[in-house]
C-alpha cells in the first residue's frame, strides 16, 4: 500500500522561481518527514527533515511546511537554481518506524 | 570519510544467471537497507537489517531474491536465477543507531543491473 503520495511527477521552473513539491501521508503515527534529493547516477541524500511538533523548518533556500490536520507536507525551494535540478523524494517511516517508505519522486528541472 | 560502498556499479548478465550485489555500510551504523529503484515503481524497500539481523524482508519480490549480512561491515543481495524484470538500480543504505526516525539514511551510489 502507498503510504506517501507525492506530486507533481515532474516540474519545470525558471531560474529564480519557487519550486513546490507536495506530499500526503496516511498514517497519523508518522513522526518524521524527510526530503531526499537525488542527482543522476547517485544515491538519494537527505536534504531536510521535519518533525510534526513544528509547522515549518527552513534551511537556506529550502523550507518544509507541515500541515498535520491535512496530513500533508511540502518542500519549497526559493530562488531555484539550475544546480537544484534533480529528483526529490518525500519519505516517512513505515508503520514499525524502522525503515523509510518513499514517495514516487518529482523530477525538477530549473531552466537558466 | 568513506560512505556506503556498493559493488559492482554496473552489471550486465543474461537471464538465468546468478547475480550478487555487495554492500559495505558506514562504520558504526547498525541498520542496513536494500532498496530497488525503477521508473515504474520508484524506490522500493526490499529488506532491512538491524544489528546484522533481518528485521523485515516483506519487500523481497520472490524467492529468487535473498540477502545476508554475515557481519556489521558487509551485506549481499543475491538474485538466482535472474530475470529481465529484475533490471533496476539497487541501492544499499545505512543509518545511525536508533534507525531512520532518529537519523538519516546514507545511500551508496547504487548497482545498476541489466538482465538480458
Amino acid at each position: 500500500q502507498q503510504q506517501v503520495k507525492q506530486s507533481p511527477q515532474s516540474l519545470i521552473v525558471q531560474k529564480g522561481g519557487i519550486s513546490i513539491i507536495n506530499c500526503a501521508y496516511e498514517n497519523t503515527a508518522f513522526d518524521y518527514f524527510p526530503w531526499y534529493q537525488q542527482f543522476p547516477g547517485k544515491g538519494p541524500a537527505l536534504l531536510i527533515a521535519i518533525r510534526p511538533d513544528v509547522s515549518e523548518k527552513k534551511e537556506g533556500r529550502f523550507t518544509i511546511s507541515f500541515n498535520k490536520s491535512a496530513k500533508q507536507f511540502s518542500l519549497h525551494i526559493m530562488d531555484s537554481q539550475p544546480g537544484d535540478s534533480a529528483t526529490y523524494f518525500c519519505a516517512a517511516p513505515d508503520t514499525g518506524r524502522r525503515a523509510l517508505t518513499f514517495g514516487s519522486g518529482t523530477r525538477l528541472q530549473v531552466q537558466p | 570519510d568513506a560512505g556506503v560502498i556498493q559493488s559492482p556499479r554496473h552489471e550486465v548478465t543474461e537471464m538465468g544467471q546468478e547475480v550478487t550485489l555487495r554492500c559495505k555500510p558506514i562504520s558504526g551504523h547498525n541498520s542496513l537497507f536494500w532498496y530497488r529503484q525503477t521508473m515504474m515503481r520508484g524506490l522500493e524497500l526490499l529488506i532491512y537489517f538491524n544489528n546484522n539481523v533481518p528485521i523485515d524482508d516483506s519487500g523481497m519480490p520472490e524467492d529468487r531474491f535473498s540477502a545476508k549480512m554475515p557481519n556489521a561491515s558487509f551485506s549481499t543481495l543475491k538474485i538466482q536465477p535472474s530475470e529481465p524484470r529484475d533490471s533496476a538500480v539497487y541501492f544499499c543504505a545505512s543509518s545511525f543507531p536508533g534507525g531512520p526516525g532518529f537519523g538519516e539514511l546514507f545511500f551508496g551510489e547504487g548497482s545498476r543491473l541489466t538482465v538480458l
